[in-house]
């Protein structure tokens, strides 16, 4: 069964420094994956998507991923947190046509 | 600008009342979804539709019905028979089922009173 684990309900960060949300999958099949983002009462949004070209995906607003399938994982980074970064983030696993989402990472970003 | 229309925004309903929840998209999208959202979980989905008069249950239709008679319009009915209805409910389009790429509203809330 396909699954995903994001590993940190919470991630608190000062402004200005990286930002590393984790995630791992589980897929009998070659996975595409997918970071979503949603900010307060608000849909979510895509950030970016991996759909096995590339293993280092670049996204909107600076975050990037990269997959690695020998540890199973997608995390998510970003080299400078903006207070505008934060948001909820939601790992994403697609198998054929089925979207299997995370539990959320919530970011935090300080002053 | 082309988007996905959720309304009402904020919705309360007494006990053993349906309710309807509205969806409109006019990006042209075959597919569309709907998800329930509660705190501390991820998205799961109730019902999805990949084109005009078909739709299948996700994995918690139960208390749930939806319709398909327009390409632009999927609404739900929250129905009596839902124990636990109070949450947040997001719509979803996408051009395919097969890219995972979804576009969402800005979701609705429902609170049982």
């Amino acid at each position: 069964a396909q699954s995903v684990t994001q590993l940190d309900s919470h991630v608190s960060v000062s402004e200005g420094t990286p930002v590393l949300l984790r995630c791992n999958y589980s897929s009998s099949y070659s996975p595409s994956l997918f970071w979503y983002v949603q900010h307060p009462n608000k849909g979510l949004q895509l950030l970016l998507k991996y759909t096995s070209a590339a293993t280092l995906v670049k996204g909107i607003n600076g975050f990037e991923a990269e997959f690695k399938k020998s540890e199973t994982s997608f995390h998510l980074t970003k080299p400078s947190a903006h207070m505008s970064d934060a948001a909820e983030y939601f790992c994403v696993v697609s198998v054929r046509t089925k979207l299997v989402f995370g539990t959320g990472t919530r970011l935090l970003v300080s002053p | 600008d082309g988007g996905i229309t959720q309304s009402p925004k904020y919705l309360f309903r007494k006990e053993g009342q349906n309710v309807t929840l509205s969806c409109e998209q006019n990006l042209n999208h075959d597919a569309m979804y709907w998800y329930r959202q509660d705190p501390g979980q991820g998205l799961r989905l109730i019902y999805y539709s990949q084109i005009v008069n078909d739709f299948q249950k996700g994995d918690i239709a139960e208390g749930y019905s939806v319709s398909r008679e327009k390409k632009e319009s999927f609404p739900l009915t929250v129905t009596s028979a839902q124990k636990n209805p109070t949450a947040f409910y997001l719509c979803a389009s996408s051009s395919s089922p097969n890219t995972g790429e979804l576009f969402f509203g800005e979701g609705s809330r429902l609170t049982v009173l």
